[in-house]
């Protein structure tokens, strides 16, 4: 059973552009999250799909969305990079949001100059 | 957002020695898990727990869920080179989003 796939694991960005990644969860898993990991602030929850409804949303500004889609593929974006988003982005998903053993994926790690 | 309190931060350890970490939360849990993380690399699940009381071994890992359901400790028996990296824990209430210990670095000297 193939796991999470993050692309693309590596880019790099100036400040002013936008981004999109693209994670496609475990076959079956219907949740999917999002996360930013840096070295200072550690694992920040993004926001949460099911079923290409947006249930949970973290403590980011509205430069940061996503969006899933009905094979449960999840993207994020995120518009008027900043030095500051420079991170590992993790995608993980679940296969019920309940009581969910959550996977990760390889991540996307985004440098931005 | 909210992260759980995680402890040690970093531990350097020699080859063969037992490990213990532990995560600690003002909130009621309802699992727990514990994750390993390689420089670069996602993190990989090593345990999942959903009981209170709940005693988990994954070959040298046990975990187990706290009674009081606020917190969670792993060990690790008879370390290898191989257990280096960042272990977290992660919490998560009934149907919410999980949330994470800020981590503990693991060095193994051999």
């Amino acid at each position: 059973k193939a796991g999470v796939t993050q692309t693309p694991r590596y880019l790099i960005k100036t400040r002013g552009q936008q981004v999109t990644l693209s994670c496609s969860p475990i076959s079956g898993h219907r949740s999917v999250s999002w996360y930013q990991q840096t070295p200072g602030q550690g694992l920040q929850f993004l926001f949460e799909y099911f079923s290409e409804t947006q249930r949970n949303k973290g403590n980011f500004p509205g430069r940061f969305s996503g969006r899933q889609f009905s094979n449960s593929r999840s993207e994020m974006n995120v518009s008027t990079l900043e030095l500051g988003d420079s991170a590992l982005y993790l995608c993980a998903s679940s296969a019920d949001r309940a009581t969910g053993e959550l996977f990760f994926g390889e991540g996307s790690r985004l440098t931005v100059l | 957002g909210q992260q759980l309190n995680q402890s040690p931060q970093s531990m350097f350890i020699q080859e063969g020695e037992d490990v213990s970490m532990n995560c600690t939360s003002s909130s009621i849990f309802n699992t727990w898990l514990w994750y390993k993380q390689d420089p670069g690399e996602g993190p990989v699940l090593l345990i999942a727990l959903y009981k209170a009381g709940e005693l988990t071994s994954n070959g040298r890992l046990t975990a187990q869920f706290g009674i009081t359901r606020k917190d969670s400790f792993l060990n690790i028996s008879a370390s290898i080179p191989s257990d280096v990296g960042i272990y977290f824990c992660a919490g998560q209430k009934a149907g919410n989003q999980f949330y994470f210990g800020t981590g503990t670095s693991l060095t193994v000297i051999p």
